[in-house]
């Protein structure tokens, strides 16, 4: 069946760190790959998304590149801010499927 | 606010007892879906609605679960005979286009305690 992996959290940085959350998959075929994001006190948002290999999802600074060939989709940022402090889940739908596949979730806290 | 609103966002009860969640998606969007969230786990799928039609159960959705989706609007999650075990954040979702290319709208969730 399908799963994702990302990397346990908490995960604490200082303001303008070099960001990476790592996030690796299973699924039949070639699924489509996203990043979703939960603020405090908000439900989750689409923070950006991929849905073929080599893509590259980008929205508000973060990055992620859909590899096949490593079945990854890695979240990255250059320079973090305070307000980028949130839970950040990775996530998959397989063709034809329903439903998104999660992943735990990594709790990222900026310090300023 | 015209973003998706579940309610209520929280609710306590006894075991035993029947639970219903509402959620209502945002007006122009035809599918709409419901999860379920655990202490330190993400999101997983429960049950997917198009329109009034009920496409597909997780496996996760056992008897005791029931969801409705009249006209095509609103939708209710119902949990009978509540066990410790449901005690969970319950999401709903809602979007115009199919789950691999397009973007789901998530509620603020309603947590469930079962006492």
């Amino acid at each position: 069946g399908n799963s994702v992996t990302q990397m346990e959290g908490p995960v604490t940085l200082s303001e303008e760190a070099f960001l990476t959350i790592n996030c690796t998959y299973t699924a039949t075929g070639y699924p489509s790959l996203f990043w979703y994001v939960q603020y405090p006190g908000e439900g989750l948002q689409l923070l950006l998304k991929a849905t073929k290999a080599d893509d590259k999802g980008s929205n508000k600074g973060f990055e992620a590149t859909y590899r096949k060939e490593t079945t990854s989709f890695h979240l990255e940022k250059g320079s973090v801010q305070v307000s980028d402090s949130a839970v950040y889940f990775c996530a998959l739908s397989s063709r034809g499927a329903d439903g998104l596949t999660f992943g735990k979730g990594t709790h990222l806290i900026i310090q300023p | 606010d015209t973003g998706v609103s579940q309610n209520p966002r929280h609710k306590i009860t006894k075991r035993g007892q029947n639970v219903t969640f509402r959620c209502d998606p945002i007006s122009e969007h035809n599918r709409l879906y419901w999860y379920r969230q655990t202490l330190g786990q993400g999101p997983e799928f429960l049950t997917y609605f198009q329109n009034e039609a009920q496409l597909e159960k997780s496996r996760l959705l056992s008897d005791r679960f029931s969801a409705e989706r009249p006209k095509g609007s609103f939708s209710t999650l119902e949990i009978q005979r509540t066990e410790q075990g449901d005690s969970a954040m319950y999401l709903c979702a809602s979007s115009t286009d199919r789950v691999n290319t397009g973007e789901l709208f998530f509620g603020e969730g309603s947590r469930l305690t079962v006492l």
